[in-house]
C-alpha cells in the first residue's frame, strides 16, 4: 500500500524554525515529485514547493521562495519541508503530496504548524 | 486571490445533480494543460476524486465526472449523497514563473 506519513503537530515561536517530514512507503520514492502544500485555517490550498528526490532538484513558489526549504532523503525515502523565520501566519496545516502528471496524486495526513509566543 | 475561480458554495438535496465550475485563462487552463479535482471530507486530507480533466481513479464512485472546453472546467456530481458533502478544489498547471501548479478557491457542497 502507497503511504505518505507525515510528523506531528508542531508549536513554534515567531522567528523560529520548522521541518517536517514525509516519509513514504509502498512505491520507488526517486520516481516521483514529492510536492508540499499550505491551508491556512478556513482557508483553501496553496502549492509551496517540489523536491525531485532522484537529482534532489527542487522549485519554489515565488511567495516561499527564500523562507522555505525542502530536500529528500534517499537513504530513507523521506522528503522534508523547512520554513524558516516563522510568523504567525505560517500557522497552517502542511500536507506532502505524491506527484502523478502534475496532479496530486497520494497525500499525507497533514501536519498542522502552529505559530504562537 | 486564487489563479482558478470556483463558487463559494453549491447546495443540492439528495439525489439531484450539482456542478462545480473552475474558470481559468490562457496560461492555464486555456493553454491546454489538465485540470485535477479534490475532494476534501471536513477535517481530512485532499483526496484526488478527478485527474486529466476526466478520469476517476480507482475507488472513486462514477456518480463524479469531470470536463474542460476552453479556459473553464466543470465537476459534476449525480445522484448527490450526504456523503458528498465536502470542500472541493480544482488544480492546473500555470505557465507563470510565480507558482506553476495552481489551485481553485474551492467550493463548499452543502447536501
Amino acid at each position: 500500500e502507497v503511504q505518505l506519513v507525515q510528523s506531528g503537530a508542531e508549536v513554534k515561536k515567531p522567528g523560529a524554525e520548522v521541518k517536517i517530514s514525509c516519509n513514504v512507503s509502498g512505491y520507488t520514492f526517486t520516481d516521483y515529485y514529492v510536492h508540499w502544500v499550505q491551508q491556512a485555517p478556513g482557508k483553501g490550498l496553496e502549492w509551496m514547493g517540489l523536491v525531485d528526490p532522484e537529482d534532489g532538484e527542487t522549485r519554489y513558489a515565488e511567495k516561499f521562495q527564500g523562507r522555505v526549504t525542502i530536500t529528500a532523503d534517499t537513504s530513507t525515502d523521506t522528503a522534508y519541508m523547512e520554513v524558516s523565520s516563522l510568523r504567525y501566519e505560517d500557522t497552517a496545516i502542511y500536507y506532502c503530496a505524491r506527484d502523478r502528471s502534475n496532479s496530486f496524486h497520494l497525500w499525507g495526513q497533514g501536519t498542522l504548524v502552529t505559530v504562537s509566543s | 486571490q486564487s489563479v482558478l475561480t470556483q463558487p463559494p458554495s453549491v447546495s443540492g438535496a439528495p439525489g439531484q445533480r450539482v456542478t462545480i465550475s473552475c474558470t481559468g485563462s490562457s496560461s492555464n487552463i486555456g493553454a491546454g494543460y489538465d485540470v485535477h479535482w479534490y475532494q476534501q471530507l471536513p477535517g481530512t486530507a485532499p483526496k484526488l476524486l478527478i485527474f486529466a480533466n476526466n478520469n476517476r481513479p480507482s475507488g472513486v464512485p462514477d456518480r463524479f465526472s469531470g470536463s474542460k472546453s476552453g479556459t473553464s472546467a466543470s465537476l459534476a456530481i449525480t445522484g448527490l449523497q450526504a456523503e458528498d458533502a465536502a470542500d472541493y478544489y480544482c488544480q492546473s498547471y500555470d505557465s507563470s514563473l510565480s507558482a506553476p501548479y495552481v489551485f481553485g478557491s474551492g467550493t463548499k457542497v452543502t447536501v
